[in-house]
This record gives C-alpha cells, sequence and structure tokens, in this order.
C-alpha cells in the first residue's frame, strides 16, 4: 500500500535557525513527489515537484531534495513568515494521478 | 496568476440536506480533483475527473457524491444527503497533465459544517 509519513509533526525554531523536514514515502513507483505549505484554513500552496533521485530544488529559503526513499525539505534562516504546516504528497505510477498526503509537519518560527 | 477559485467559502447545512460546492479550475487545464481534509487530519482523494468524465475514485467518494462539469468553467461536487461525518474542508484542485508528473494547483476551500 502507498504511504507517505513526515516527521517531526511539529518543530518550533528560532527565527534563523536552520532545520530539515522530512517525508519517507512508500509506493510501488514513483511518478512524483511535491511538497505543499498549508497556512491555517486555507487550501495547499503549491512549493516543489520532484521525481528523480538526486533532484534539488530550491526556493527563497527552502530547499527540496530527494532520494529513492524519502525526500527532505531545508529551510535555511527561517523567518516567522514561513511559519504553516508544510505536506508532502506523492504520486504513484499506479494510480490515476491521484495525490497520496503525509500528515504534515506544523512549522512554528519564533521571532 | 491563474488561480483554482470556489464557492462557498463556508456552508453550514443540516444533516439530510444537500449541498453543491462549486469551484472554478485554472482555465487551460483538463483535470480537476476533488479532496477533503476532516479538521486535524491529512487530506484525502475524493475523485479525478477528465473529459466529462470520472476518471478516478476513492472509496469514500459512494453513492452520495456526484461531480459534474455544468459549463465550460464550473466544476461541481454535490452530496445528496449530508451526514454528520461529511464535515470538512473540500478542497478542488486542477492540472494541466503532462507525462511526468502532475502539479496539482488547489483552490482556497469549503469550510463544510454538517449539523
Amino acid at each position: 500500500e502507498d504511504q507517505v509519513t513526515q516527521s517531526p509533526e511539529a518543530l518550533r525554531l528560532q527565527e534563523g535557525e536552520s532545520s530539515s523536514l522530512n517525508c519517507s514515502y512508500t509506493v510501488s513507483g514513483l511518478r512524483g513527489l511535491f511538497w505543499y505549505r498549508q497556512d491555517p484554513g486555507k487550501g495547499p500552496e503549491f512549493l516543489f515537484t520532484l521525481y528523480s533521485a538526486g533532484e534539488e530544488k530550491e526556493k527563497e529559503r527552502l530547499k527540496a531534495t530527494l532520494t529513492k526513499k524519502e525526500s527532505f525539505l531545508h529551510i535555511t534562516a527561517p523567518k516567522p513568515e514561513d511559519s504553516a504546516t508544510y505536506l508532502c504528497a506523492v504520486q504513484s505510477l499506479d494510480s490515476n494521478y491521484q495525490l497520496i498526503w503525509g500528515a504534515g509537519t506544523k512549522l512554528i518560527i519564533k521571532p | 496568476e491563474p488561480e483554482v477559485t470556489q464557492t462557498p467559502s463556508h456552508q453550514v447545512t443540516q444533516m439530510g440536506q444537500e449541498v453543491i460546492l462549486r469551484c472554478v479550475p485554472i482555465s487551460n487545464h483538463l483535470y480537476f480533483y476533488w479532496y477533503r481534509q476532516i479538521l486535524g487530519q491529512k487530506v484525502e482523494f475524493l475523485v479525478s475527473f477528465y473529459n466529462n468524465e470520472i476518471s478516478e475514485k476513492s472509496e469514500i467518494f459512494d453513492d452520495q457524491f456526484s461531480v459534474e462539469r455544468p459549463d465550460g468553467s464550473n466544476f461541481t461536487l454535490k452530496i445528496r444527503s449530508t451526514k454528520l461525518e461529511d464535515s470538512a474542508m473540500y478542497f478542488c484542485a486542477s492540472g494541466p497533465r503532462t507525462s511526468g508528473p502532475e502539479t496539482q494547483y488547489f483552490g482556497p476551500g469549503t469550510r463544510l459544517l454538517v449539523l
């Protein structure tokens, strides 16, 4: 069964304190892995698409990486406005493009 | 920048009533999706739709649910007889479909509360 697990569930950092969020996945064949940001009461906001092991994508203070078993979202020198829940999702080659989601990591950046 | 829009933002209904949630996908996208998120839980896939047909649906998407593209811009989710457990955020998404991974873009959601 396709599965996505994110850790930690929650992470509190001081402003400027870099860290990484983990997304481990089990799929029969990976079509793509996606990172989204979700603010409270809002829809998921697209951040990155990865599909090949070794791939990296960057956007401002965020960098996403992918291996054959997991993905990391690295946050460098975060600011309070980076506070949100970060969601990881995968598309399996066996499913018709539906996204399978992790439970998310709630990130709080304290000023 | 094009975006997915959803109406209403909030809907309160009585158990057993019918509700219709509306979405306007990004204009040049052809693949449409509904997902839901019960408070404090993971996002769950409901259904995907292409060319006026359901292409995939989950076990959640039973006979009380239906989807429709009534015109060239709107995409709707109908829940025929709402239950308490249908209370959730419902998200519409659309995607451009490529041969590789498809990035899906989400609307702001409709918060449905069934009393």
